[in-house]
């Protein structure tokens, strides 16, 4: 079936630096990318759409600027976290949704990265 | 009201029983997914349905539009199928998902 990698899944970093997380989409071309952030035992929580080649839209109350989004090419989308502080601290989710008919609407999901802000 | 509702939202239960959770949703939708997160994290698709229903192995997925209600169903459960279980619907018109709040399930040997 479909694949999407994550990486890295589990980083922890200095309060005020930048951590990128990646999202590839390992056998099929991903029009569009979602970046979900998750807070112990709550559910997903939208925070931008990404679509190849163009810039990503944001979900209310997203700091743009903070959460930096690179959707480059059909198989590959980032996540940058800016100068991030503990509260950043949160486990991210990225999801891709499949090019072509026969999988037309069907989301996968990454792994997860597990982010820790000391 | 959260859009949509999952029931019920813990369930613990013996290895070999049926199991059922439920999702009930208050939007015009054009698919709904079930998911699957273990306590690691991943996030395994389990479902996309838009009408009737689909099997695979154990696990048993329906779908009623007119009633706006989803069930799925493990049969034979067994502790590795201990996980949240995630309803997810992509409303008509819309490129993201709406998320229940999920089912966590505990299958006791």
């Amino acid at each position: 079936g479909a694949v999407v990698s994550q990486h890295p899944s589990w980083v922890i970093c200095k309060s005020g630096t930048s951590v990128k997380i990646e999202c590839r989409s390992l056998d099929f071309q991903a029009t569009t990318m979602f970046w979900y952030r998750q807070f112990p035992k709550q559910s997903l929580m939208l925070m931008a759409t990404s679509n190849e080649g163009s810039k990503a839209t944001y979900e209310q109350g997203v700091e743009k600027d903070k959460f930096l989004i690179n959707h480059a090419s059909l198989t590959l989308s980032t996540l940058t976290v800016t100068s991030a502080h503990p509260e950043d601290s949160s486990f991210y989710i990225c999801s891709a949704r499949a090019l072509g008919h026969h999988a037309k609407n069907i989301q996968y999901f990454g792994a997860g990265t597990r982010l820790s802000v000391l | 009201k959260n859009e949509v509702e999952q029931s019920p939202q813990n369930l613990t239960a013996q290895e070999g029983e049926f199991i059922t959770i439920n999702c009930s949703y208050s939007v015009g939708i054009s698919a709904l997914h079930w998911l699957q997160q273990h306590p690691g994290g991943g996030i395994v698709s389990l479902f996309m349905l838009s009408s009737g229903k689909k099997k695979h192995g154990r696990l048993i997925a329906t779908i009623n539009i007119q009633e706006k209600h989803s069930s799925l169903h493990i049969t034979a459960s067994h502790p590795r199928d201990s996980a949240v279980y995630i309803c997810a619907v992509r409303v008509q018109g819309a490129q993201k998902l709406v998320f229940g709040q999920g089912t966590r399930l505990t299958i006791n040997p």
